[in-house]
């Protein structure tokens, strides 16, 4: 069954730190994309990536920045994270010309 | 930004009855999609409608879509208390980048036993 692992379902940090949440598709899906999705708000879509080594900004990517060393693999960093990035993030992977999105199960990031 | 807007926002039916969601965009598209999300949970993709089709069927679920109205819309039929998720519909654009999805705010489904 082809996976999108997010490292974590729940995660809680304090404001300032720096915090990584990981992804990792095992699907060989050159696309991968990370949204924050908030009440009321749907989802937004914060980085994603075409390709290793290459990153595009999405609607709100102030805040965050993200790496792609890896085919498989797509971080998203939150320099120093603040109480309005409380959220549920959410880690997608897709192939070119199929597309249907495959999500992670999500991590829910509470920073007090 | 959000492309699409499904309406109701919240629909509460019995078991066995439809459940239809409609959904509004504001581009031109390639494709419209539909997602379920269990509570919590990651998106499961459903159903792909693509712009020269009119309507789609896969099991309970039908989709049309009326790119002159840009509106789609999803019937699930004989719904089962399982089918109580939240459903979104994402359009991929017809310009630009054709593989980043726009989704709307949903539509929460809740079907009662």
């Amino acid at each position: 069954d082809v996976k999108v692992t997010q490292s974590s379902r729940y995660l809680v940090k304090r404001t300032g730190e720096k915090v990584f949440l990981e992804c990792v598709q095992d699907m060989d899906h050159e696309n991968m994309f990370w949204y924050r999705q908030d009440p009321g708000l749907g989802l937004r879509l914060i980085y994603f990536s075409y390709d290793v080594k290459m990153k595009e900004k999405g609607d709100i990517p102030e805040g965050y920045s993200v790496s792609r060393e890896k085919k498989e693999r797509f971080s998203l960093i939150l320099e120093s994270a603040s109480t309005n990035q409380t959220s549920m993030y959410l880690c997608a992977s897709s192939t070119t010309g199929r597309y249907g999105y495959t999500f992670g199960s999500g991590t829910r990031l509470t920073v007090v | 930004s959000q492309q699409g807007e499904e309406d109701p926002q919240a629909l509460s039916i019995q078991e066995g009855e439809n459940a239809t969601m409609n959904c509004s965009y504001k581009t031109s598209i390639n494709n419209l999609q539909w997602y379920r999300q269990n509570s919590g949970r990651g998106l499961v993709h459903l159903i792909l409608i693509r712009s020269n089709e009119r309507e789609k069927h896969s099991g309970r679920l039908r989709v049309t879509l009326d790119t002159s109205k840009k509106s789609s819309s999803l019937l699930i039929t004989a719904s089962r208390a399982a089918d109580t998720a939240s459903y979104f519909c994402a359009t991929v654009g017809s310009s630009g980048s054709a593989r980043q999805l726009t989704f709307g705010s949903g539509t929460q489904l809740t079907v009662l036993p």
